[in-house]
């Protein structure tokens, strides 16, 4: 069955610093999707990015990237320059399913991240 | 913003109740997907549809049933609530059935039961 791991319950990070969340999963599927989203304190989740399974390089929005490893199994999450605003909770999630199928999210545990001034 | 609506935002009620949470979808997706996210059970999927189709379900209980109308708007409605129904339930929304589309979540509503 599909799996993701999150192991880092929390880390902290100095303002301006480069961090770097894991995201490991399990899945049989050649095809799939990795999706890495924010939940402030606010409650709701923002999308902050994506990598497919055949994409062959690693996915970059603004100061996010994803270290994408399919032979490891892992879609780890890189926010440089961090900011004050970075501290929340984060989720990698995979998309489960095929074509003509359903494509659920399967969610981690979720990493929550403190910014330090 | 995300585009996709829900209401109410907060909800509180007693065991044994029942109550209906709506979600707007974006314009133009076609696809609904409802989530609850607890503190012992963490993001779990519910249930989609898709252009007013059951499309899957998940660890949805059978106390707990969804609609999408002809609108797309869709209903969750939760039934015979016990306390340990109180999470945070969230819908997203897809252009189409899934592949490579984002799901863009609602601010979702918060249920309490007491």
């Amino acid at each position: 069955a599909q799996k993701i791991t999150q192991t880092q319950p929390g880390m902290f990070v100095q303002e301006k610093e480069a961090v770097t969340l894991d995201c490991t999963y399990d899945t049989s599927d050649q095809s799939y999707g990795l999706f890495w989203y924010k939940q402030p304190s606010s409650g709701e989740m923002i999308f902050l990015i994506y990598q497919g399974s055949y994409d062959e390089q690693n996915a970059t929005e603004g100061r996010y990237s994803l270290n994408f490893q399919k032979a490891r199994k892992s879609a780890n999450l890189v926010i440089s320059a961090s900011q004050l605003g970075d501290s929340a909770m984060y989720f990698c999630a995979m998309r489960e399913g095929q074509v003509d199928s359903s494509y659920k999210l399967i969610f981690g545990s979720g990493t929550r991240l403190l910014v330090r001034p | 913003d995300s585009g996709v609506t829900q209401t109410p935002k907060h909800l509180i009620t007693a065991t044994g109740q029942r109550v209906t949470l709506r979600c707007s979808p974006r314009s133009g997706d076609l696809s609904v997907y409802w989530y609850q996210q607890s503190l012992d059970q963490g993001l779990q999927f519910l249930i989609q549809y898709y252009n007013g189709e059951e499309r899957a379900k998940g660890n949805i209980l059978e106390r707990f049933s969804a609609q999408q109308f002809p609108d797309l708007h869709s209903e969750l409605n939760l039934s015979s609530l016990e306390l340990g129904d109180s999470a945070l339930y969230f819908c997203a929304s897809s252009e189409g059935a899934g592949g490579g589309d984002e799901q863009f979540f609602g601010p979702g509503t918060r249920l309490t039961v007491l």
